[in-house]
């Protein structure tokens, strides 16, 4: 399978505690993506990267989150001290762009779901 | 601000036509996405118009009129398996994806 791959697919965790999310793009695919999404909106962005740089952060994107990509492969998400409204699912894409063209399609990964009780 | 705005939920019957309209007003223009999405899953891709008129893929077109704002995913011959969410999503004048929340289409045989 050459598609986008998140893990894990679901993390159940408790408020304070701290979560890790992995993303593993197409693997020609320079830029990712970050989205949350919770039911019955549309993915909501927080941050991407092209290769390992981190371009934009969404301003509704706490302290609490971070994002890395550290050699331009896959990512990871970070998440500390949960609270309940960390729950939703987390969507990853990736997408290939060429030099000159900034509109690409992005390719979802499966994403994590996230509950904090 | 920028908006994006479908109908919430459709209904069609299977084997028919369905059209989800979606409006937009956004900081710029530089295309406009169709996903679709099942319950629990990632978004797909569909289709993606830049320039105005009809791009026609199989059983799902999409059209687009950049004067009005406006957007439509058609989707003929419904299968059962049509049924899931459809986003609408616009790229803006800093090409980020500015998302609709999506129209529920459930199909009945």
């Amino acid at each position: 399978d050459t598609g986008v791959s998140q893990d894990p697919r679901h993390k159940i965790t408790k408020r304070g505690q701290n979560v890790t999310f992995r993303c593993d793009p197409i693997s020609e695919h320079n830029r990712l993506y970050w989205y949350r999404q919770t039911l019955g909106q549309g993915p909501e962005f927080l941050t991407y990267f092209q290769n390992e740089a981190q371009l934009e952060k969404s301003r509704l994107l706490s302290d609490r989150f971070s994002a890395e990509r550290p050699k331009g492969s896959f990512s990871t998400l970070e998440i500390q001290r949960t609270e309940q409204g960390d729950s939703a699912m987390y969507l990853c894409a990736s997408s290939l762009t060429f030099q000159g063209a900034n509109t690409d399609t992005q390719y979802f990964g499966p994403g994590t779901r996230l509950t904090v009780l | 601000g920028q908006n994006i705005d479908q109908p919430t939920e459709m209904t069609a019957t299977e084997g028919a036509i369905v059209q989800i309209n979606c409006t937009y007003q956004t900081s710029g223009f530089n295309g406009l996405f169709w996903y679709q999405q099942h319950a629990g899953e990632a978004p797909t891709f569909l289709s993606y118009n830049v320039l105005d008129g009809l791009e026609e893929k199989g059983r799902f077109s999409s059209f687009l009129s950049r004067s009005k704002g406006y957007s439509y995913l058609l989707l003929k011959e419904l299968q059962m398996k049509d049924s899931a969410s459809y986003l609408c999503a616009v790229v803006d004048s800093n090409y980020q994806l500015i998302w609709g929340a999506g129209t529920k289409l459930i199909i009945k045989p």
